[in-house]
């Protein structure tokens, strides 16, 4: 298993367009997370599944932000009319239910210009 | 609102001596802490982990404490190696919510040879 794959690993944009990110994570693993971290913080919970039940997204930080998990195996994270403040790294991670210890990917940096 | 604290963003030590991070956390409802270990241009790796109906866990070179009344946790890492400089992470959920973390800024740990 090569672990949890995210692509693209950079994207740069232009304020006000539309940017959506793939994960995919360890095949045997049914949650999937979404975390985003601005530079000097730490990574800050958007919103996970279980299968391809999406169970907790009032954290995603508006409704520009929505994420998708068909079929429970890759998910996608979408950004509708980027901003500045949107620029961040986007982790993924996933696990097996009720183990606490995530597998992160190496993450998207998002530049907003 | 942090309700995960690292007040020390940057530690140096010598090789073959300790390490010791420390995390503060407001909320009481946490019940299980993690500590993530990041490198440049990679995700957080799980590190260790703890449970709030224990003090301490051991694994290899790395011990976590908790101290419950304080709200404070501690990472040491005995002896040190220079391969040990990173991020550190740590981390708290509350139960029932699908392991959604709370995460600290990290403290970034240089090991000195």
């Amino acid at each position: 298993d090569t672990g949890v794959s995210q692509d693209p690993r950079h994207k740069i944009t232009k304020r006000g367009q539309n940017v959506t990110f793939r994960c995919d994570p360890i095949s045997e693993h049914n949650r999937l997370y979404w975390y985003r971290q601005t530079l000097g913080q730490g990574p800050e919970f958007l919103t996970y599944f279980q299968n391809e039940a999406q169970l907790e997204k009032s954290r995603l930080l508006s409704d520009r932000f929505s994420a998708e998990r068909p079929k429970g195996s890759f998910s996608t994270l979408e950004i509708q009319r980027t901003e500045q403040g949107d620029s961040a790294m986007y982790l993924c991670a996933s696990s097996l239910t009720d183990h606490y210890g995530y597998t992160f990917g190496s993450g998207t940096r998002l530049t907003v210009v | 609102d942090q309700q995960v604290k690292q007040n020390s963003p940057s530690l140096s030590v010598q090789e073959g001596r300790i390490s010791i991070l420390n995390c503060d956390y407001t909320n009481s409802m946490f019940d299980y802490f993690l500590w993530y270990k990041k490198y440049p241009a990679e995700g957080p790796t799980f590190l260790i982990s703890i449970s709030s109906i224990k003090d301490k866990n051991e694994d290899g070179r790395f011990t976590v404490f908790l101290n419950k009344s304080a709200k404070h946790l501690s990472l040491h890492i005995v002896p040190s190696q220079p391969g040990d400089s990173a991020v550190y992470f740590c981390a708290a959920t509350v139960p029932n919510t699908g392991n959604q973390f709370y995460f600290g800024t990290g403290t970034s740990l240089t090991v000195i040879p």
